[in-house]
């Protein structure tokens, strides 16, 4: 089945660093999504990606969908500690009955203050 | 409250008991998921609903049954709970399969 492979696992970084994490797939997909997840919460949607090559942000976030449409990154800036949690890529190949998203293992961010 | 609720927030049952997982959403999202979030394996998918009436196997499904007669509703049952399905349990919803918004989640102990 598809999978997607996110890097890396978990990360400590010092509060005010840049953090970059990535996901790749074997397979094409038209959408993009990265999840942040909170402790005791459920996975609240950071980013959506809709086109090959696109770069959107939010905030501090950036996140950019491959030109292959294997691939998406998401780099967070000037870390802080409320960055903490669980990040998580997903993606799609298209709404409605064409599939369902396919999430990826998750990296643990974790910032010492 | 507008939203995606579900209960109950903690969960301890036995081994063999059924229970019930319960997820109501108040967007009439035509769409609705099961997912569980294990250590090592991220949210893996159980059951969807793609509307009232309709549902469809995860890759995760043996063990676990679910119904949809309402569209804001989506509980699922654990037949005879087995310990290796201790676990977090998500129920998300989405209005055209984009974009998933999830709940808060079900933490289940099966002892």
């Amino acid at each position: 089945g598809q999978q997607l492979n996110q890097s890396p696992q978990s990360m400590f970084i010092q509060e005010g660093e840049d953090v970059s994490m990535n996901c790749t797939s074997s397979s094409i997909f038209n959408t993009w999504l990265w999840y942040k997840q909170d402790p005791g919460e459920g996975p609240v949607l950071l980013i959506a990606l809709y086109k090959a090559g696109e770069l959107t942000s939010n905030g501090r976030l950036t996140a950019q969908f491959g030109i292959t449409r294997k691939d998406s990154f998401l780099n967070i800036s000037a870390s802080i500690p409320s960055d903490v949690g669980i990040y998580f890529c997903a993606g799609q190949i298209g709404g409605g009955s064409q599939g369902n998203l396919i999430f990826g293992k998750g990296t643990k961010l974790s910032v010492k203050p | 409250d507008a939203g995606i609720t579900q209960s109950p927030r903690y969960k301890i049952t036995e081994t063999g008991r059924q229970v019930t997982l319960m997820c109501h959403q108040t967007w009439s999202h035509s769409y609705m998921f099961w997912y569980r979030q294990d250590l090592g394996h991220g949210l893996r998918l159980i059951y969807y609903s793609a509307a009232a009436d309709i549902t469809d196997k995860g890759e995760v499904s043996d063990g676990y049954v679910v119904s949809r007669s309402k569209t804001e509703n989506f509980p699922l049952t654990l037949e005879s709970a087995t310990r290796s399905q201790t676990s977090v349990y998500f129920c998300a919803s989405s209005r055209d399969n984009y974009g998933y918004t999830f709940g808060s989640g079900t933490r289940l102990t099966v002892v």
